[in-house]
């Protein structure tokens, strides 16, 4: 069985300090890592992925997150936060060996940024 | 990039009536549409997967006969809530999934649709 843990359901930084979002997987087999981002009342939105090849993955507003299968983890970093990065971040995984692509999400990490 | 929608974005209703909240995939054809449920502050649960054409998959917990799926075409599936209760209360999410030749490895989300029940 695959599961997602996030460290910390709440981060709170400054404006343009790193931002620095805890991710670690279970998964009997080789995982795709997902990180997620939802404003309020809304859907969610894909930040980046890793499926297979390169371990530090880029994705959107400047956010990266890097594959370490040695720590089971996929951390979501921003080096310098931006008021609009306020929102709730899911980890997700899934298997798709056989599957038709179910995610299994984290609980989520609310990011606070300050002023 | 490929654009999900959900109808409507937000229904009250009265308890013991139904909802249909529709997800339409706008500029693909999903071959696999899934639907999540969020309490508030908490993370999204998948209820169900729904394949175009056959019956939807429940995860176990969820009621299929409360929770009515149907995956009429590739571009559109729709949950029906029946006689709805408080409880069933939530913001629900569909996802489509969008295979094309090579596999894509991803889900593109609608934007969610809060249920109230009165």
């Amino acid at each position: 069985a695959q599961s997602v843990t996030q460290l910390g359901s709440h981060v709170s930084v400054s404006e343009g300090a790193l931002v620095l979002l805890r991710c670690n997987y279970s998964s009997s087999v080789p995982p795709y890592l997902f990180w997620y981002v939802q404003y309020p009342n809304q859907g969610l939105q894909l930040l980046l992925k890793y499926t297979t090849g390169a371990t530090l993955v880029k994705g959107i507003n400047g956010f990266e997150a890097e594959f370490k299968k040695s720590e089971t983890s996929f951390h979501l970093t921003k080096p310098s936060a931006h008021m609009s990065d306020a929102a709730e971040y899911f980890c997700a995984v899934t298997n798709y060996g056989g599957s038709q692509g179910n995610l299994i999400f984290g609980k989520g990490t609310k990011l606070s940024v300050k002023p | 990039g490929a654009v999900v929608s959900q109808h409507p974005s937000w229904v009250i209703c009265k308890s013991g009536t139904s909802v249909k909240i529709e997800c339409r995939s706008l500029d693909f054809q999903a071959t696999t549409m899934f639907w999540y449920r969020q309490f508030p502050k908490q993370s999204l649960m998948l209820m169900a997967t729904s394949n175009e054409g056959s019956k939807a998959t429940y995860e176990q917990g969820v009621e299929k006969d409360k929770f009515l799926i149907n995956h009429a075409s590739l571009t559109l599936s729709t949950l029906t809530v029946t006689s709805a209760h408080p409880e069933d209360s939530s913001f629900y999410i569909c996802s489509a999934y969008w295979t094309s030749g090579l596999r894509s490895y991803e889900q593109y989300f609608g934007p969610g649709t809060r249920l109230t029940v009165t």
